[in-house]
């Protein structure tokens, strides 16, 4: 069964902290991964997209990178700010017979206390 | 350049009755998807269109239904709703011409549906 797992589940670190989110996928034959922000009650605003031939991808202070034969991804945060404060979510899209929609795991809870 | 919009925000319905969620994509997008969050069992994929057509469907019930209209905007249609439906909806757009492996998906602000 396709399923992509997120650890930890929360996480409470002091401002000014780098931090890393984990994510693991059961199957190598994805499309991509999409690491996601989600704010209570919310949508998700897409953070990085890894395509399946790249290593990682970097915006600001966000870096995420790929594994596909350990079937992992991590999101490193750095310097973390209050505003960091969401639920961050990751979602590979499988290409070997899978649905072809996004699976998710159930995210990690941050909170980044001042 | 305007974002995923859902309407309505917010809906409230008894069971058995039908909910109507709709979706407006990105400009120049051509695929929607659509996602139940419901509480306790994470983000999972419903519905995916694709130029008007229907390309592939979760693990949910025929009740759970669809459609794309041609400027690409799209309607999750839920019939004999039940408790467990309760949940927020989400919707999202892509280019599917950017190539499969570079297909970022955005995401709407959900519709919150109540099933009392």
């Amino acid at each position: 069964k396709q399923e992509v797992t997120q650890i930890p589940a929360a996480l409470s670190v002091p401002e000014g902290e780098n931090l890393v989110l984990n994510c693991s996928f059961t199957d190598s034959a994805i499309y991509n991964l999409q690491w996601f922000r989600q704010d209570p009650g919310k949508g998700l605003t897409s953070l990085l997209l890894i395509q399946s031939s790249q290593r990682e991808q970097t915006s600001g202070r966000l870096n995420a990178s790929l594994d596909k034969s350990s079937g992992r991804s991590t999101l490193y945060i750095a310097a973390s700010q209050p505003g960091d404060s969401a639920t961050y979510l990751c979602a590979v899209r499988y290409s070997g017979g899978g649905a072809d929609g996004l699976t998710f795991g159930k995210g990690t809870h941050l909170i980044i206390q001042p | 350049e305007a974002g995923v919009t859902q309407s309505p925000t917010h809906l409230i319905k008894t069971r058995g009755q039908q909910a109507t969620l709709r979706c407006s994509p990105i400009s120049g997008h051509t695929s929607v998807y659509w996602y139940q969050q419901a509480l306790g069992l994470g983000l999972q994929f419903l519905l995916w269109y694709d130029e008007g057509e229907e390309r592939n469907r979760g693990n949910f019930p025929p009740r759970f239904s669809g459609r794309q209209f041609p400027n690409y905007s799209s309607e999750l249609n839920v019939n004999a709703l039940e408790l467990e439906d309760s949940a927020l909806y989400l919707c999202a757009s892509t280019n599917p011409t950017s190539g499969r492996d570079y297909n970022e998906q955005f995401f709407g602000p959900g519709t919150r549906l109540t099933v009392l």
